[in-house]
């Protein structure tokens, strides 16, 4: 099945500092990647949907200075979290959709917990 | 606006069956996804409808009508790992998912 990657698993950090999680498809192509944040007990949340090649699409509410994503290559999304602060400590999760046709179907990476203290 | 329904919680017995229901109110509709999430962890895929009917995959079923927005995710043969939270999500118009609150399923011996 299809496998996707996140990197690293567990951060801690610094406020001020800058955090960069990396998400990666490693048996398939994703023209696609979706990033979600997950505080305790609640469901996903979008944060913004990255397209290889293009800006990123950022959700109401989502600042893209801080979060910034890069998406240059068909397996690899980044995610950087910049000058981080306690209330961004999450679970940050990334999810890819294969490129094939009629392939609809998001999985997802194991996640990034990340704690800025 | 867009919105999924399941139950918050629901508990079951080893062995026993289990129906999780979730209703939908989306524009657009492009499949509806089932996941499930241990703990502490990223979703995993279930199931994918995009037609009427069921779909059966092993221990777990999936059914969907779309002419009621209602889709069900049946457990059978309950075991104590099951005890997780089920997301049910639609992909609408823009081809985006749409996310449920999750239900927390507890097994009990």
């Amino acid at each position: 099945g299809a496998v996707v990657s996140q990197h690293p698993s567990w951060v801690i950090c610094k406020s001020g500092t800058s955090v960069k999680i990396e998400c990666r498809s490693l048996d398939f192509q994703a023209t696609t990647m979706f990033w979600y944040r997950q505080f305790p007990k609640q469901s996903l949340m979008l944060m913004a949907t990255s397209n290889e090649g293009s800006k990123a699409t950022y959700e109401q509410g989502v600042e893209k200075d801080k979060f910034l994503i890069n998406h240059a290559s068909l397996t690899l999304s980044t995610l950087t979290v910049t000058s981080a602060h306690p209330e961004d400590s999450s679970f940050y999760i990334c999810s890819a959709r294969d490129s094939e046709p009629n392939q609809e179907t998001q999985y997802f990476g194991p996640g990034t917990r990340l704690l800025v203290l | 606006g867009q919105n999924i329904d399941q139950p918050t919680e629901m508990t079951a017995t080893e062995g026993a069956i289990v129906q999780i229901n979730c209703t939908y109110q989306t524009s657009g509709f492009n499949g509806l996804f089932w996941y499930q999430q241990h703990a502490g962890e990223a979703p995993t895929f279930l199931s994918y409808n995009v037609l009427d009917g069921l779909e059966e995959k092993g221990r777990f079923s999936s059914f969907l009508s779309r002419s009621k927005g209602y889709s069900y995710l049946l457990l059978k043969e309950l075991q104590m790992k099951d005890s997780a939270s089920y997301l049910c999500a639609v992909m609408d118009s823009n081809y985006q998912l749409i996310w449920g609150a999750g239900t927390k399923l507890i097994i009990k011996p």
